[in-house]
């Protein structure tokens, strides 16, 4: 039973670039949310997603926005890069109650340059 | 708004050693509490959590709890183990266990 996928596992982009960043929740799960975690820091809420539709979003610019798919599956795209968006990206999946525990994948390395 | 401080690390134990990582939260309301660890080139596991006042969560020799009136989650294991070394962090979350809001983690080294 495959766990939460993420692709690619590491990229690096240029300032003022795009990029997407993709998973595939666990088998099973139809909810994915996203964090960020920079270096030396706990990982923060982005958004969720929950029928294709964005359920809930942290304190993020609109230069972050996310896609849901009929399988499920989940991208994150961010506009304009900066310096700051160097970070881990974390995937999460879960069932779609409240108290269903997040199982998060092993995260997606940006570097901005 | 919600927020959760850990002990900044690292800790460096001997094996069999007594651990403990003090966590302490504010929120607004009766959030749901989390350990997570997060081993080196993987994503994050959840290890307890615990959902109202004076629950225990535990879980593979760790324990923590709910303690409301010291708004506290610390983190305890009695001995430690060489695999344990990881980055810990704890956790709250006000909707069931989504939309998690993190400390900034605690790496954990143990020696043998």
């Amino acid at each position: 039973d495959a766990g939460v996928t993420q692709s690619p596992t590491h990229l690096i982009k240029t300032r003022g670039q795009q990029v997407t960043l993709r998973c595939s929740p666990k088998s099973g799960h139809d909810t994915v949310s996203w964090y960020q975690q920079a270096l030396g820091q706990g990982p923060q809420f982005i958004f969720q997603y929950y029928e294709e539709e964005e359920r809930q979003r942290g304190n993020f610019p609109d230069r972050f926005s996310g896609h849901q798919f009929p399988n499920y599956s989940s991208e994150l795209n961010v506009n304009a890069l900066l310096l700051g968006d160097s970070a881990l990206y974390l995937c999460a999946s879960s069932r779609g109650q409240v108290e269903s525990p997040l199982h998060f994948g092993n995260g997606t390395r940006l570097t901005v340059t | 708004g919600d927020s959760v401080t850990q002990m900044e690390g690292p800790v460096t134990l001997s094996e069999e050693a007594f651990l403990t990582i003090n966590c302490t939260y504010t929120a607004t309301g009766y959030p749901s509490l989390f350990w997570y660890v997060q081993y080196p080139g993987e994503g994050l596991q959840l290890l307890l959590k615990a959902t109202k006042a004076d629950d225990k969560g535990s879980n593979k020799g760790f324990e923590a709890t709910y303690r409301k009136e010291t708004t506290s989650f610390h983190l305890e294991k009695g001995s430690v183990q060489v695999s344990d070394s990881a980055v810990y962090f704890c956790a709250l979350s006000d909707q069931g266990f989504q939309k998690l809001v993190f400390g900034t983690g605690t790496r954990l080294l143990v020696s043998p």
